[in-house]
């Protein structure tokens, strides 16, 4: 059974620190890896996605990397804004079709 | 495209009611996912859909369960009869064969049971 895992569970930062999130994951059979943003009390928004034959992604502040050898992607977020406090959801999808999720990062960016 | 459509949005009934959750997934995408989540477990999968023939309902919770995709368009995941446990947001998700594009995700229905 696949495992992902995020780490830290949570993270409070000053505004305009960049800051890097981390997502393990236990299947070396990745097909690709979507970067999701939850608010609270809302559904997911798809930040990034990186097929496995990626090894990043970037949209604006945001840079995602894949290394499939070590099983781990990373989120870099740069210039972090008080905006940017949510939840940050990784999640792998294996040549199955299914998403398994990690437990989130819950990201607070204090003005 | 308006996105993947759920509803309701917010879903409160008695123990013992049936509950019909309703979505509608993007046009053209062939793969339909519901997932349930809650603070204790996170995100989990409950079945997976691929051009309207159930895939995989193994994290189905149980009988209670059960889900249909008579469609394309469309998809509702049904409790008789609901649980207090049961009380979760549950979101619903489409994407293209293989997920070649990620996922799309629904805002959710929220559900409680009284």
């Amino acid at each position: 059974k696949q495992e992902v895992t995020q780490i830290p569970a949570a993270l409070s930062v000053p505004e305009g620190e960049n800051l890097v999130l981390n997502c393990s994951f236990t299947d070396s059979a990745i097909y690709n890896l979507q970067w999701f943003r939850q608010d609270p009390g809302k559904g997911l928004t798809s930040l990034l996605l990186i097929q496995s034959s990626q090894r990043e992604q970037t949209s604006g502040r945001l840079n995602a990397s894949l290394d499939k050898s070590s099983g781990r992607s990373t989120l870099y977020i740069a210039a972090s804004q008080p905006g940017d406090s949510a939840t940050y959801l990784c999640a792998e999808n294996n040549a199955g079709n299914m998403l398994t999720f990690g437990g989130g990062t819950r990201l607070m960016v204090k003005p | 495209d308006a996105g993947v459509i759920q509803s309701p949005r917010h879903e409160v009934t008695e123990m013992g009611q049936e509950v019909t959750l309703r979505c509608k997934p993007i046009s053209g995408h062939n793969s339909l996912f519901w997932y349930r989540q809650t603070m204790m477990r996170g995100l989990e999968l409950l079945i997976y859909f691929n051009n309207n023939v159930p895939i995989d309902d193994s994290g189905m919770p149980e009988d209670r369960f059960s889900a249909k995709m008579p469609n394309a368009s469309f998809s509702t995941l049904k409790i008789q009869p609901s649980e207090p446990r049961d009380s979760a947001v549950y979101f619903c998700a489409s994407s293209l064969e293989q997920a070649l594009g990620g996922y799309t995700f629904g805002s959710g229905t929220r559900l409680t049971v009284v």
